[in-house]
């Protein structure tokens, strides 16, 4: 089974810290996704990698960051949290690009004060 | 534990009954379909997919249905249990770009004992 990993199941972060949230996936999987889920809106996509030092912006991507050194790994920055930030975050990955299936971490509930 | 949505749809069963959980989507030119399963305080569980040249794939205890003409998903559930209890959402493969996943905003189920 596909194992995808994430550093922190609960954060807490005061406004403007720097975050980092790390994802680690254990299939060689090629695609990893980053979302954030809030109440009454769904999954929303933050920001995407379909190979190692690429990166696309998803639809809100906008206050955040990501890195991808490693294909096993994929990190979401908040570079100055704001409160507007408070949310679940999860990360996922697929097989590769194309509509395929995506699996998913635990999540990492992060609150910002 | 967390709620992932706190005005979601719910659908309350009694163990033992079937349940049918349903989805609309946007795109008529998407062409695949999964089902996730997020318990409380969890990541999303893949259930099952379908692809769009097919209306109907059954898995352990799970059925999806596909009506593209009306642009609508269901999950079927056959003798629930109480462990089915879960947020539901389904995901649509848009076909565009590079074919990010859509997802719904999930139903609650609910299964009495």
């Amino acid at each position: 089974d596909v194992k995808v990993t994430q550093s922190s199941r609960y954060l807490v972060k005061r406004t403007g810290e720097k975050v980092f949230l790390e994802c680690v996936q254990d299939m060689d999987h090629e695609n990893m996704f980053w979302y954030r889920q809030d109440p009454g809106l769904g999954l929303r996509l933050i920001y995407f990698s379909y190979d190692v030092k690429m990166k696309e912006k998803g639809d809100i991507p906008e206050g955040y960051s990501v890195s991808r050194e490693k294909k096993e790994r994929f990190s979401l920055i908040l570079e100055s949290a704001s409160t507007n930030q408070t949310s679940m975050y999860l990360c996922a990955s697929s097989l590769r690009t194309g509509g395929e299936k995506q699996f998913f971490g635990p999540g990492t509930r992060l609150t910002v004060l | 534990g967390e709620s992932v949505g706190l005005h979601l749809p719910t659908l309350s069963v009694q163990e033992g009954d079937n349940s049918i959980i349903n989805c609309a989507y946007s795109n008529s030119a998407s062409d695949y379909f999964i089902w996730y399963k997020q318990e409380s305080g969890k990541g999303p569980q893949f259930i099952i997919d379908i692809r769009s040249n097919m209306d109907k794939r059954q898995g352990q205890r799970v059925t999806v249905l596909l009506n593209k003409t009306v642009k609508h998903l269901s999950l079927q559930i056959a003798a629930t249990q109480p462990g089915d209890s879960a947020v539901y959402f389904c995901a649509e493969n848009t076909n565009t770009g590079f074919q990010k996943l859509v997802f719904g905003t999930g139903t609650r189920l609910l299964v009495s004992p």
